[in-house]
């Protein structure tokens, strides 16, 4: 079956720095990937859509110059955390969509735990 | 606005005792989708179902059984003779089409006692 790879699966890292997360489909053309974060016994709310060759659409309140989302290829979409600060600390995951929308279902990663001191 | 509820933030049975996890939603798409995910403590989302608004057939599945009610807008989940490994977070979310983006509700915390 469709399979989504996210990596690092999880990464502690000093404030300040960036951080990039990567969401591959291996193997299926992810036209669209949604980036989702959760804090700490929260749930999960959706931070941004991603369009292949496309500028990501952000939710409300999400800083699109803090979280850069890049979604250059059919394959791979990036979320780079800038001047990560421990606010930023949270589980953050992927899901791609295939070819076929409205109907073709989406396939989570496994998730990234970011971790900042 | 698409809305998902979970009331039950925390649950604690015994093993073997039956448990459900209650979900109900709020949209006003006649055309919608629903979902249930276990998720671990490891943190990865583990697909349980996906039950399109047109379809109210009750679905089991091993020790796992969901009642769709439209008129109610629930979509309640049952676990049977509950074990162990069924310990996680369960969330149901929502979303307009299985490639949309998804709604989750906030989460049941299911831990069964040995």
């Amino acid at each position: 079956g469709a399979v989504v790879s996210q990596h690092p699966s999880w990464v502690i890292c000093k404030s300040g720095t960036s951080v990039k997360i990567e969401c591959r489909s291996l193997d299926f053309q992810a036209t669209t990937m949604f980036w989702y974060r959760q804090f700490p016994k929260q749930s999960l709310m959706l931070m941004a859509t991603s369009n292949e060759g496309s500028k990501a659409t952000y939710e409300q309140g999400v800083e699109k110059d803090k979280f850069l989302i890049n979604h250059a290829s059919l394959t791979l979409s990036t979320l780079t955390v800038t001047s990560a600060h421990p606010e930023d600390s949270s589980f953050y995951i992927c899901s791609a969509r295939g070819r076929g929308f409205p109907n073709q279902p989406q396939h989570f990663g496994d998730g990234t735990r970011l971790s900042i001191l | 606005a698409q809305k998902v509820t979970q009331a039950q933030t925390e649950i604690s049975v015994v093993e073997k005792e039956d448990v459900t996890l209650d979900c109900v939603y709020e949209t006003r798409d006649t055309t919608y989708y629903l979902f249930w995910y276990k998720q671990p403590p490891s943190g990865e989302l583990v697909f349980l179902i996906r039950r399109n608004s047109f379809d109210e057939q009750n679905e089991i599945s091993g020790r796992y059984s969901w009642n769709f009610q439209k008129s109610t807008s629930s979509f309640n989940f049952t676990i049977t003779a509950s074990q162990v490994v069924d310990s996680a977070v369960y969330f149901c979310a929502l979303s307009e089409g299985p490639g949309n983006q998804f709604y989750f509700g906030t989460g049941t915390s299911l831990t069964v006692i040995p």
